[in-house]
């Protein structure tokens, strides 16, 4: 079974904190994403990759960084976590011209920021 | 501005009350509208993928449709075990080969 795995399913960290977020996934997908979700607002793109040591901003990068050092694990940074960044955020891959299967997604990490 | 609208936020079915999740988009160069479910504390799950007007797809109690200016889920006899945010996401041609367009969901609750 495909899988993608956070590391965390909760965290709590305090503000200023410089945080790591960590995903990987088992199905040599070349596309990771990382989104974040909050009630109301959906999930909204935090940034994308669609290769190794490759990255691009997505709709909300600001106080986020990422890191892909290798094809398989994609590393969301909170250089210095707000209390604005609690949110619940998911990791996901796909496969190049697959849209017959969408994105896998893992089960999320919550983030609180106190 | 391209946008993608779920109705309604919410949603309560008795066990058995056929209804339909609607979403309605704005996008330039549909290249795919897909639905998804997610459970409470979960990650999305992928459902369906439809590609042109008109498409339809099925799975278990659940039927996708899509026209030019919007996407129905139909869910035929819902059980309680159906209960569960339904998403709907759109990917335009020109924003890149992968990314999707998230609207915000429906909440469906089936009471037994």
């Amino acid at each position: 079974d495909v899988k993608v795995t956070q590391s965390s399913r909760y965290l709590v960290k305090r503000t200023g904190e410089k945080v790591f977020l960590e995903c990987v996934q088992d199905m040599d997908h070349e596309n990771m994403f990382w989104y974040r979700q909050d009630p109301g607002l959906g999930l909204r793109l935090i940034y994308f990759s669609y290769d190794v040591k490759m990255k691009e901003k997505g709709d909300i990068p600001e106080g986020y960084s990422v890191s892909r050092e290798k094809k398989e694990r994609f590393s969301l940074i909170l250089e210095s976590a707000s209390t604005n960044q609690t949110s619940m955020y998911l990791c996901a891959s796909s496969l190049s011209g697959d849209r017959d299967h969408g994105y896998t997604f893992g089960s999320g990490t919550r983030l609180t920021v106190v | 501005e391209d946008q993608v609208t779920q109705s309604p936020e919410a949603l309560r079915l008795q066990e058995g009350e056929s209804s339909s999740l609607n979403c309605s988009y704005t996008v330039s160069g549909l290249r795919g509208l897909f639905w998804y479910r997610q459970d409470p504390g979960k990650g999305p799950e992928f459902l369906f993928t439809l590609y042109s007007a008109g498409e339809e797809k099925e799975k278990e109690r659940l039927k996708a449709t899509l026209t030019k200016k919007e996407s129905f889920l139909h869910i035929t006899a819902p059980k309680p075990e159906d209960s569960a945010t339904y998403l709907c996401a759109v990917q335009a041609s020109w924003w890149g080969a992968n990314n999707l367009f998230f609207g915000t969901g429906t909440r469906l609750t089936v009471i037994p």
